[in-house]
């Protein structure tokens, strides 16, 4: 079964700072896929970016970024040039490739951008 | 036009009643979920769902049932409520053949007096 982990409860950022979200996965299959989503306080899921396991190149969307260390089982996202507006949680998901899949989400991590 | 889109936004009842939200999605996706996030924003799924097969997370109690009429919908019906379903539910689609298609609803909240 996969396991996604995300280590910080809770991150705070001056703004227009950048900033690096953690988040690793545990899994032995070959394809999938890891996604970033972000959840403001009015409770929608809004996507953010996506990195396939054999994407070549990390993601880029915009001041977001997916620092994706294969190896490692790293996919961390960093938001660059933080702005007030980016207080939100943030999910981390994975999901295998192919067929019916269920992506698994992490617990999420409540970033604070301080003016 | 929404691509996944939840009714309604909002839900109070009461202990012991039955009620359902309603999921469409317009995207053509194979599959279709249903997730419940907790107080503490842990996201859980409980079903997945498509023509195939129903997939379901052996800790949802009995009393969640999903229902698809057809391959574009996906209703939660809840039955006997009480008070620990209370939670944001999302609905969520994708396409098997693109594991960078997953699109969520816009979450119904549910609250149980």
């Amino acid at each position: 079964a996969q396991k996604i982990t995300q280590t910080q409860p809770g991150m705070f950022v001056q703004e227009k700072e950048a900033v690096t979200l953690d988040c690793t996965y545990d899994t032995s299959d070959p394809s999938y896929g890891l996604f970033w989503y972000k959840q403001p306080s009015s409770g929608e899921m809004i996507f953010l970016i996506y990195q396939g396991s054999y994407d070549q190149q990390n993601a880029t969307e915009g001041r977001y970024s997916l620092n994706f260390q294969k190896a490692r089982k790293s996919a961390n996202l960093v938001i660059s040039a933080s702005q007030l507006g980016d207080s939100a949680m943030y999910f981390c998901a994975f999901a295998r490739s192919g067929g019916s899949y269920i992506p698994t989400f992490g617990r999420g991590t409540s970033l604070i951008v301080h003016p | 036009d929404t691509a996944v889109s939840q009714t309604p936004k909002y839900l109070v009842t009461q202990m012991g009643n039955d009620k359902s939200i309603k999921c469409e999605q317009n995207l053509g996706h194979d599959t279709m979920y249903w997730y419940k996030q907790d107080s503490k924003k842990f996201l859980k799924i409980m079903f997945s769902y498509n023509n195939k097969e129903l997939i379901i997370n052996e800790t949802v109690p009995n009393r969640f049932s999903p229902k698809s009429p057809d391959k574009a919908h996906l209703n939660l019906h809840i039955n006997s409520l009480e008070l620990g379903d209370s939670a944001v539910y999302f609905c969520a689609s994708s396409q098997d053949s693109d594991v960078g298609s997953y699109t969520f609803g816009s979450g119904t909240r549910l609250t149980v007096v």
